[in-house]
C-alpha cells in the first residue's frame, strides 16, 4: 500500500510566482516529515523537515506545512526560480530502535519554473 | 569532500553476474540505509545497518540481496545472479538522527 501520495506527477510555474507541492500520508505512525529534491543522474537533496509537533517550517525560500488532521502536508518555494526545477519527494518517517529512521517516499512531483 | 560516496556510480552486469554496490557514510554519521528507485518509481527502502549489525532488513528481497556495514571500510549491498529487473538506481544515505543525506547513487545495468 502507498502510505505517502504524491497525487500531481508534475506542475509547471512561472518564474516568480509560488510553487505549492502537496504530499498526503495515510499512516499516523509517522512523526517526522521531509521534503528531497532531485535531479536526473544525481542523488536526492534533503531540502527542510519538519516535526509532528509543529505545523509550519520555514528556511529561506522554502517553507513546509503540516495538517495532521487532514494528514497532508505541502511544501511552499517562493519566489520560484528556474534552478528550482527537479522531481521533489516527499518522505515520511517514524523513529523506532528496532528500524531507525527509515524513510517513505512518495511517487515525486516533476517541477518545472519557465523563465 | 564530508558528503555520502558511492561507487561505482555506473555498473553494467550480465545476467547471472554478481554486483557489489558500496557507500560510506557522512563522517560522523553511524546509521547507513540503502534504498532502490526503480523507473518510474519513487525510491523503496531495503535496508538499514549499523556498524557490524543489519538492524532492519525488512525491505530487502529475501534472496540474492545481502548488505553489511562492517567495522572497518564502507557497507557494501550485494546482488547475487543479477537478473534484469534488478536495474535500478541504488541510493545509500547515512543519518545520525532523523534526517537522511544521500549519496549520487549507483545506477545498475543489467543485460
Amino acid at each position: 500500500d502507498q502510505q505517502v501520495k504524491q497525487n500531481s506527477p508534475s506542475l509547471s510555474v512561472q518564474e516568480g510566482r509560488i510553487s505549492i507541492l502537496n504530499c498526503d500520508y495515510t499512516n499516523s505512525m509517522f512523526d517526522y516529515f521531509l521534503w528531497y529534491k532531485k535531479y536526473p543522474a544525481e542523488g536526492p537533496t534533503f531540502l527542510i523537515s519538519i516535526s509532528s509537533i509543529k505545523d509550519k517550517n520555514e528556511d529561506g525560500r522554502f517553507t513546509v506545512f503540516l495538517n495532521k488532521s487532514a494528514k497532508h502536508l505541502s511544501l511552499h518555494i517562493v519566489p520560484s526560480q528556474p534552478g528550482d526545477s527537479a522531481v521533489y519527494f516527499c518522505a515520511a518517517s517514524a523513529f523506532r530502535e528496532t528500524s531507525g529512521s527509515r524513510l517513505t517516499f512518495g511517487e515525486g512531483t516533476q517541477l518545472t519554473v519557465n523563465p | 569532500n564530508a558528503g555520502v560516496m558511492q561507487n561505482p556510480r555506473h555498473l553494467v552486469r550480465r545476467r547471472g553476474q554478481e554486483a557489489r554496490l558500496r557507500c560510506s557514510p557522512m563522517k560522523g554519521h553511524s546509521h547507513v540505509y540503502w534504498y532502490r528507485q526503480l523507473p518510474e518509481e519513487g525510491l523503496k527502502f531495503m535496508v538499514y545497518l549499523q556498524k557490524e549489525n543489519i538492524i532492519d532488513e525488512s525491505g530487502m528481497p529475501k534472496e540474492r540481496f545481502s548488505a553489511e556495514f562492517p567495522k572497518e571500510g564502507p557497507s557494501i549491498l550485494r546482488i547475487q545472479q543479477v537478473v534484469r529487473g534488478d536495474s535500478a538506481a541504488y541510493f545509500c544515505a547515512s543519518s545520525s538522527y532523523y534526517e537522511q543525506y544521500f549519496g549520487p547513487g549507483t545506477r545498475l545495468t543489467v543485460t
